[in-house]
């Protein structure tokens, strides 16, 4: 059974940074592409970034430059390094597992709150 | 503002059919294959529709959907009242390098 397991958020003030995790267990992270998409509180689904199996990145316009994806094949783990966070990157972040043709698992989310 | 453009609601009595429109362009929809996502209140997304009108396993075939041009229909046979919830399409945009979703739709049975 596939699960991915998100964790990392919490409250943070603007300007700071965060690192949030995703543990997956089920899927190999390394062979599959691995997104991040959040939900601010009350809106709608908002694509963040993917990682390709080969190691490409892509990003949202919103948070190029702040934002890094990236991998650890030692822990089966995604993460996402958010800097310069803004109160505008508030939101629940989801990792999710495959192309935008289909995310086909998905985590339970973390809540990130970017307030003075 | 989406770059996917959905209506925010539909509606309908139980036993009914509803559709839902996702429009876009040749960067996106056009050119590249859509899915769509069902989302119960306090839960995360699931992917109900992948590559334009495929289902994956365990999703009843009550829900269907298709792509014409640079725009795609979910659709919903037989509503039932676990079917309230807001779904999403998606894709990725060629032009961004990115991926996209619509803003989402209110399903309500009536």
């Amino acid at each position: 059974e596939v699960q991915l397991v998100e964790s990392g958020g919490g409250l943070v003030q603007p300007g700071g940074s965060l690192r949030l995790s995703c543990a997956a267990s089920g899927l190999i992270v390394s062979s599959n592409y691995m997104n991040w998409v959040r939900q601010a509180p009350g809106k709608g689904l908002d694509w963040v970034s993917v990682i390709y199996t080969g190691g490409s990145t892509y990003y949202a316009d919103s948070v190029k430059g702040r934002f890094t994806i990236s991998r650890d094949n030692s822990k089966n783990t995604l993460y996402l390094q958010m800097n310069s966070l803004r109160v505008e990157d508030t939101a629940i972040y989801f990792c999710a597992r495959g192309t935008m043709a289909g995310l086909g698992y998905w985590g339970q989310g973390t809540l990130v709150t970017v307030s003075s | 503002q989406s770059v996917l453009t959905q209506p925010p609601s539909v509606s309908a009595a139980p036993g009914q059919r509803v559709t839902i429109s996702c429009s876009g362009s040749s960067s996106n929809i056009g050119n590249n294959y859509v899915s769509w996502y069902q989302q119960l209140p306090g839960t995360a997304p699931k992917l109900l529709i992948y590559d334009n009108d495929k289902r994956p396993s365990g999703i009843p075939d009550r829900f269907s959907g298709s792509k014409s041009g640079t725009s795609a229909t979910l659709g919903i046979t037989g509503l039932q009242t676990g079917d309230e919830a807001d779904y999403y399409c998606g894709t990725w945009d060629s032009s961004l390098s990115a991926g996209v979703f619509g803003g989402g739709t209110k399903v309500t049975v009536l």
